[in-house]
């Protein structure tokens, strides 16, 4: 059974750069695409992005011009990266397995909070 | 975007008694292949989402059977046929057929 587990610093000042890493085990990052996703007391769930380990991605609009995904098949991970952040960005981040063309994302990481302040 | 909406954004619910909730999706979810890529989450208090659907009306690994989903289109209900105490948490649809995916606002499911 995958287990995912998200890990990153929970504070990062506005105008830096969020980077958070998300470790599978239990399966091969190589075999599936990986989103991330966050949450947000206000807005709900924002799906971010997915990445699979070719390299193939796909973003959300509204924030595809700050992010970055990669893939480390030697640590079996997946990392995002999200530029200029500000106090919007604070939220829950997690990381799922998506099963792009079956329409589903199973099963999601615990989620780290990450808050955006200086 | 599709826009995902629910009904009602809070259930009180009693043990035993069955529960509904409503989502409507702004596009038809109908895929060509003739799925409805809608899937239903729970999540509860102090943990991530759990799927409880996928493609409108399957229950996922280990959902009790007396949760079940059903609709085509744009409009989708989950039915928990008898609730338990174990039930109660923020329930979220959500749209695979584009992307960006996007969910439901959540329907938060408390006991009475």
């Amino acid at each position: 059974q995958v287990r995912l587990q998200e890990s990153g610093p929970g504070l990062v000042k506005p105008s830096e750069t969020l980077s958070l890493t998300c470790t599978a085990s239990g399966d091969s990052i190589g075999n599936h695409y990986w989103s991330w996703l966050r949450q947000t007391p206000g807005k709900g769930l924002e799906w971010i992005g997915y990445i699979h380990y070719n390299g193939n991605t796909n973003f959300n609009p509204s924030l595809k011009s700050r992010l970055t995904m990669s893939v480390d098949s030697t640590k079996n991970r997946i990392s995002l990266t999200l530029s200029s952040v500000t106090a919007a960005d604070t939220a829950v981040y997690f990381c799922a397995r998506d099963w792009v063309t079956a329409g589903w994302l199973d099963p999601w990481g615990q989620g780290t909070l990450v808050t955006v302040s200086a | 975007d599709i826009v995902m909406t629910q009904s009602p954004l809070s259930l009180p619910v009693t043990p035993g008694e069955p529960a509904s909730i409503s989502c409507r999706s702004s596009q038809s979810l109908l895929h060509s292949n003739g799925y409805n890529f809608l899937a239903w989450y729970l999540q509860k208090p102090g943990q991530s989402p759990q799927l409880l659907i996928y493609l409108g009306s399957n229950r996922a690994s280990g959902v009790p059977d007396r949760f079940s989903g059903s609709g085509s289109g744009t409009e989708f209900t989950l039915k928990i046929s008898r609730v338990e105490a174990e039930d109660i948490g923020v329930y979220f649809c959500m749209q695979a057929l584009q992307t960006p995916r996007t969910f439901g606002p959540g329907t938060k499911v408390d006991i009475k």
